[in-house]
């Protein structure tokens, strides 16, 4: 079965720059997606296709590839950034999420 | 706008079975694949099923493989998940998704909470 590895917490002051890692074999070859997900409430899309941010998503969230792991980047952190974050892929017919990364911003 | 609205979750015995409905709207729901995501109190997220446009082709985690069925009705625009044999570990609000053009969830529910507890 595949797996996802996530740290299990990162933590910024405001203004500094976030990174998130994802680990997976399955990486090279599928697209990740990072989804948000804030205290009390569904998750939201962030990121598809490794890189590319939908509408309405700020700018300060990026994504990036490398190998085996896909990276989240938040810009100038804020408050208001602070929820767990996941990363996702897909391969044979199995979907897959990261356990889960808690972002403290303080 | 893509809407996505949950039911039927519930409190249920061990044994006990439960029927998810998810309307959707906002949409043409035939062309696009679903999925359920649960996640249990306090722990990450964990697809769980997935099917495809037309209902054709479906997909289970091993964890609920033989238990669980999911279906739709695309002239009702709903999604559903048949839960059988239900386990204290199936505790878990099951969020309904959709897919975009690459396969991948974009849009969720807000959740509907399933407990399993005698």
């Amino acid at each position: 079965s595949y797996e996802l590895t996530q740290p299990s917490s990162v933590s910024v002051s405001p203004g500094q720059t976030a990174r998130i890692t994802c680990s997976g074999d399955m990486l090279p070859k599928k697209y990740a997606r990072w989804f948000q997900q804030k205290a009390g409430q569904a998750p939201i899309l962030l990121i598809y296709k490794d890189r590319e941010r939908p509408s309405g998503i700020p700018e300060r969230f990026s994504g990036s590839s490398s190998g085996t792991t896909v990276t989240l980047t938040i810009s100038g952190a804020q408050v208001e950034d602070e929820a767990d974050y996941y990363c996702y892929s897909a391969a044979d017919n199995v979907e897959v999420f990261g356990g889960g990364t808690k972002l403290t911003v303080l | 706008e893509v809407q996505l609205l949950e039911s039927g979750g519930g409190s249920v015995q061990p044994g006990g079975s439960l029927r998810l409905s998810c309307a959707a709207s906002g949409f043409t729901f035939s062309a696009y694949a679903m999925n359920w995501v649960r996640q249990a109190p306090e722990k990450g997220l964990e697809w769980v099923s997935s099917i495809s446009g037309s209902g054709s082709n479906t997909n289970y985690a091993d964890s609920v493989k033989g238990r669980f069925s999911i279906s739709r009705d695309n002239s009702r625009n709903t999604l559903y998940l048949q839960m059988n044999s239900l386990r204290g570990e199936d505790t878990a609000i099951y969020y309904c998704t959709k897919n975009d053009y690459l396969g991948g969830p974009d849009y969720w529910g807000q959740g509907t909470l399933v407990t399993v507890s005698s």
